[in-house]
């Protein structure tokens, strides 16, 4: 399967205790996006990248998210000190950017979190 | 920013039966539009987009989008509706955040519940 693929699929947690999530991209994909989404709402921005740099982040990313890329290949998403409002699934997506790029994102089946 | 708004929590329709899944939106400059799909425990597929030229946008599985300036909609349809098209369907519009025009992020709409009875 050459899709995004994103691990694990499920976690749960205790509060207040860290998780981290992996993202691997299209192999091609030199933009990351993580987005995160609750029962009943759309997808919500987090952060992106481009190869290896993270270009912007959402004011929702609190100082306890931290995201990397550190090959520009695939990426991590860290929560540390887990809280209860941090369960919701955690979607990556990827895209190829040219001059010509519309912005069409292939996204990942997501990762899970639940924090007890 | 951008946003799309999707009025409808859910939708039913009746398998054969044309359905129509809507979608207002609110841009600064020209809209890049899209639909995506989301099945159980599945991840968010594209379905179709529209950047510019033609209103009415095709797409997979027999879905088509029809551009409207005049009234800022791009609602999704399809003329005969299967059961197996039963899913989450997202509107998003491409947003430039706070970085400026290169980001390319989507913002998406609450996302319309789609029924379809046998």
């Amino acid at each position: 399967d050459t899709g995004v693929s994103q691990n694990p699929r499920h976690k749960i947690t205790k509060r207040g205790q860290n998780v981290t999530f992996r993202c691997d991209p299209i192999s091609e994909h030199n933009r990351l996006y993580w987005y995160r989404q609750t029962l009943g709402q759309g997808p919500e921005f987090l952060t992106y990248f481009q190869n290896e740099a993270q270009l912007e982040k959402s004011r929702l990313l609190s100082d306890r998210f931290s995201a990397e890329r550190p090959k520009g290949s695939f990426s991590t998403l860290e929560i540390q000190r887990t809280e209860q409002g941090d369960s919701a699934m955690y979607l990556c997506a990827s895209s190829v950017y040219r001059t010509s790029n519309t912005g069409e994102l292939f996204f990942g089946e997501g990762s899970r979190l639940t924090v007890l | 920013a951008q946003s799309v708004a999707q009025p409808e929590d859910q939708v039913n329709v009746a398998e054969g039966n044309p359905l129509t899944v809507k979608c207002t939106y609110s841009v600064s400059g020209n809209p890049y539009l899209f639909w995506y799909v989301q099945y159980p425990n599945r991840g968010l597929q594209f379905l179709l987009k529209y950047i510019t030229g033609d209103n009415l946008v095709k797409g997979s599985y027999g879905f088509e989008a029809e551009f409207n300036k005049s009234q800022t909609s791009f609602h999704l349809k399809k003329p005969s509706a299967l059961v197996s098209d039963s899913a989450l369907y997202f509107c998003a519009v491409r947003d430039y955040g706070d970085s400026g025009a290169g980001s390319y992020q989507l913002t998406f709409g609450k996302g319309t519940k789609l029924s379809v009875i046998p």
